[in-house]
């Protein structure tokens, strides 16, 4: 998986928690990704950065936040989950806008109970 | 809104069997990607168009682009059964190439039956 680690890769919560997941990568890859996917719905992006402390958001961020401190670590947080957001997550990671490639860590699946 | 329609979205097919799965896209991007994703596993590259007019072959898969038609298909040749796999196309977010990330399509969801 392209030198990506997510964690945790499975995680079961209550509405009304906070969540946090991580991505690390091992790449020096300047821009990551987060997506959603669901079922009917293709991949769908949360929020991106592209490079330290400069994030911005997809086209479902409603709910979650980043936060990117290293060039290696991109968090995504859910401030208060909800069933809504019982989904599989995916990481990726790009190094160039000229082919703008991304690959994808093996994901986590969360379960908003 | 960005659109991107692939057909079909379900597709069962024997070994042997030549099949084309189309994607369609709104916007003016010259790029687009196909992944693969096998069940419960992440998504894997395949090809990227960069250019109108792109052909890209792997094996018995075979991608192409026509940015004007705005439409790209990959079509697979003497099918077999490892190929069964959800089929992704992606565009840019952003058509003039920034870091924005892609729009997917719903995925092709393709079973191949000996």
């Amino acid at each position: 998986d392209a030198g990506i680690t997510q964690s945790p890769r499975h995680k079961v919560t209550e509405t009304g928690t906070p969540v946090t997941l991580r991505c690390h990568q091992t790449e020096n890859h300047r821009y990551m990704y987060w997506y959603r996917q669901d079922p009917g719905h293709g991949l769908r992006l949360i929020h991106y950065s592209y490079g330290v402390k400069d994030t911005d958001k997809g086209e479902v961020s409603d709910g979650y936040s980043v936060s990117r401190s290293k060039t290696e670590d991109f968090l995504l947080t859910l401030e208060s989950a909800t069933s809504s957001q019982t989904s599989v997550y995916f990481c990726a990671i790009s190094d160039s806008l000229t082919k703008n490639i991304q690959y994808f860590g093996a994901g986590t699946r969360l379960s908003v109970l | 809104e960005l659109k991107v329609e692939q057909n079909p979205l379900f597709l069962s097919m024997q070994e042997g069997k030549n099949y084309t799965i189309y994607c369609n896209y709104s916007t003016t991007s010259d790029r687009l990607y196909w992944y693969r994703q096998d069940p419960g596993k992440s998504l894997e590259s395949l090809f990227v168009l960069l250019s109108n007019g792109a052909v890209k072959q792997e094996g018995r898969l075979m991608a192409s682009l026509d940015t004007k038609a705005r439409l790209s298909t990959l079509h697979i040749t003497a099918a077999v059964h490892d190929l069964s796999a959800t089929y992704f196309c992606a565009v840019d977010r952003d058509s003039g190439g920034g870091a924005d990330g892609l729009t997917f399509g719903k995925g092709t969801h393709l079973i191949i039956q000996p």
